[in-house]
């Protein structure tokens, strides 16, 4: 157990709705970090907030969204949903910078029919 | 941009025997990190091992060791007496110890552990 807490664990949706994804970090950890996986495109980093504040921004589209809210959670929001879409969403949390190594949740898995 | 190529779509090992995964990477940055993640079919990201480039041992945690070749951008897994439980996809990963974070992650290697 590697003390990232993701929901859900799956969600199923059509495409154009809007959904939100959920990461609770481990305790003491300031950073969380957003990636998606796909089978064309791998894993790709999204996007990191440290203690409420974006720190850098990957390959995120502009129809996702993310937020860390005082208590350090954090919510990934996909709107305008296409099939593409479809892949596991990762969140992990570092106490941040150096050599801290990253802690991943168990992804949620977002399937748009 | 860094790349992180792991050329070994898939390997297999029989069990208690000992394999090795490559990694290279790209970059022209002095001081970074690497990272070995294990991905079973629980889909869960494990850190299996990590190693900063600025010092020349390379890391060991029990049965998992690295070769870090720095001036070959070369980071190999070797994994001594397999077992079951080792079969998973393998990502290797850089992280840039400037500015962004972000882990650059490998395609993947997935290990095949034979009984």
């Amino acid at each position: 157990d590697s003390g990232v807490t993701q929901t859900p664990k799956h969600l199923i949706t059509a495409t154009g709705q809007r959904v939100t994804l959920r990461c609770s970090p481990r305790s003491g950890d300031l950073s969380v970090y957003w990636y998606q996986q796909s089978l064309d495109q791998g894993l790709q980093f999204l996007i990191q907030y440290y203690n409420g504040e974006e720190r850098a921004k990957g390959n995120i589209l502009e129809r996702f969204s993310a937020q860390q809210f005082p208590d350090l959670h954090s919510e990934l929001n996909l709107s305008s949903l296409e099939l593409g879409d479809s892949a596991l969403y990762f969140c992990a949390s570092s106490v941040g910078g150096g050599y801290q190594p990253q802690h991943f949740g168990d992804g949620t898995r977002l399937s748009i029919l | 941009a860094q790349t992180v190529t792991q050329s070994q779509p898939e390997m297999s090992v029989q069990e208690a025997e000992t394999v090795t995964l490559s990694c290279t990477y790209d970059t022209s940055e002095s001081d970074y990190y690497l990272f070995w993640y294990k991905q079973p079919p629980s889909r869960q990201m494990i850190l299996v091992i990590r190693q900063e480039a600025y010092k020349q041992q390379n890391a060991t945690e029990n049965r998992f060791s690295v070769n870090f070749q720095k001036a070959a951008k070369s980071f190999s897994l070797k994994i001594s007496d397999s077992q079951l439980g080792d079969a998973a996809m393998y990502f290797c990963a850089y992280r840039s110890a400037y500015g962004s974070e972000k882990l650059v992650f490998g395609k993947g290697t997935k290990l095949t552990v034979n009984p």
